[in-house]
C-alpha cells in the first residue's frame, strides 16, 4: 500500500538536460517536501509546499524549482542538470495538524 | 533557520546492549522532535517523536528523552537486535498553526551497526 510514490527509482541524465522529479501522494496532505540525502549530510530541504500553487525555499533551492498545479502532485525541477546535482532525492508529505511524514522510496538521480 | 547537530555519526554494538544516540538544536521555539529509522536501500520511517511539553515517551524497546533547557534530545535504543541495524535520523521543528512552519529539519544521520 504505497502511499508517496515517486516516478523513477534510478535516472541517469547529462550535464545541461532539463530534469523532471515527479512525487504523487493519495493521501489527501496539505503538505509535500522535497528533500535530498547525500552520505555524512544527511537530508536537506530543497523545496516544500503548504497548499496548492504554494511554495517555499528550503535550505538548498539554488539550481531547482518545483511546481505544484494539483494537490496530489508535486514537482523537482532540475532546470540545467550539474553533475553536483547527483544524489537521492526524497519527497515526503504530511497532513496539517499531523505532524509524520510519509517518504516515497526516493529516486537516485546521476548526472553524467 | 534550525540548526541540528546528531552524533555520534556511527555505532557499533553487541546484540543485547543499549544504544544512545544524542542530538542538540538551536531554535528554542522548536516543539517537534521525531526520530527516523532507514534500513538499506529503504525510505525512512517514523519510529518515535515527542512533543516539547513532554520529557520522555518510551514505546518497547526505544524510548525518546528530551532536555529544553539544553535543549537536546536522544533516542535510546534497549536490548538491541540485528534487525535494529539501519540509519539513524533525528529532526526538529516548529510546528506551529500554519501551514509553512510544516517542515522538517534532520540531523546528519547515525549509522547504527549491531552485532550478533
Amino acid at each position: 500500500d504505497v502511499k508517496v510514490t515517486q516516478s523513477s527509482r534510478y535516472l541517469v541524465k547529462r550535464t545541461g538536460e532539463k530534469v523532471f522529479l515527479e512525487c504523487v501522494q493519495d493521501m489527501d496532505h496539505e503538505n509535500m517536501f522535497w528533500y535530498r540525502q547525500d552520505p555524512g549530510l544527511g537530508l536537506r530541504l530543497i523545496y516544500f509546499s503548504y497548499d496548492v500553487k504554494m511554495k517555499e525555499k528550503g535550505d538548498i533551492p539554488e539550481g531547482y524549482s518545483v511546481s505544484r498545479e494539483k494537490k496530489e502532485r508535486f514537482s523537482l525541477i532540475l532546470e540545467s542538470a550539474s553533475t553536483n546535482q547527483t544524489s537521492m532525492y526524497l519527497c515526503a508529505s504530511s497532513a496539517t495538524g499531523r505532524y509524520g511524514y510519509t517518504f516515497g522510496s526516493g529516486t537516485r538521480l546521476t548526472v553524467v | 533557520g534550525e540548526n541540528v547537530e546528531q552524533h555520534p555519526s556511527t555505532l557499533s554494538v553487541q546484540e543485547g546492549d543499549s544504544a544512545v544516540i544524542k542530538c542538540t538544536y538551536s531554535d528554542s521555539a522548536s516543539n517537534y522532535f521525531p526520530w527516523y529509522k532507514q534500513e538499506l536501500g529503504k525510505r525512512p520511517q517514523l519510529i518515535i517523536d515527542i512533543r516539547s511539553n513532554v520529557g520522555e515517551k518510551k514505546d518497547q524497546r526505544i524510548a525518546v528523552t528530551l532536555n529544553k533547557t539544553a535543549k537536546h534530545f536522544s533516542l535510546h535504543i534497549t536490548e538491541t537486535q540485528p534487525e535494529d541495524s539501519a540509519v539513524y535520523f533525528c529532526a526538529a521543528s516548529n510546528f506551529l498553526s500554519g501551514g509553512s512552519n510544516y517542515k522538517l529539519t534532520f540531523g546528519k544521520g547515525t549509522l547504527l551497526t549491531v552485532n550478533p
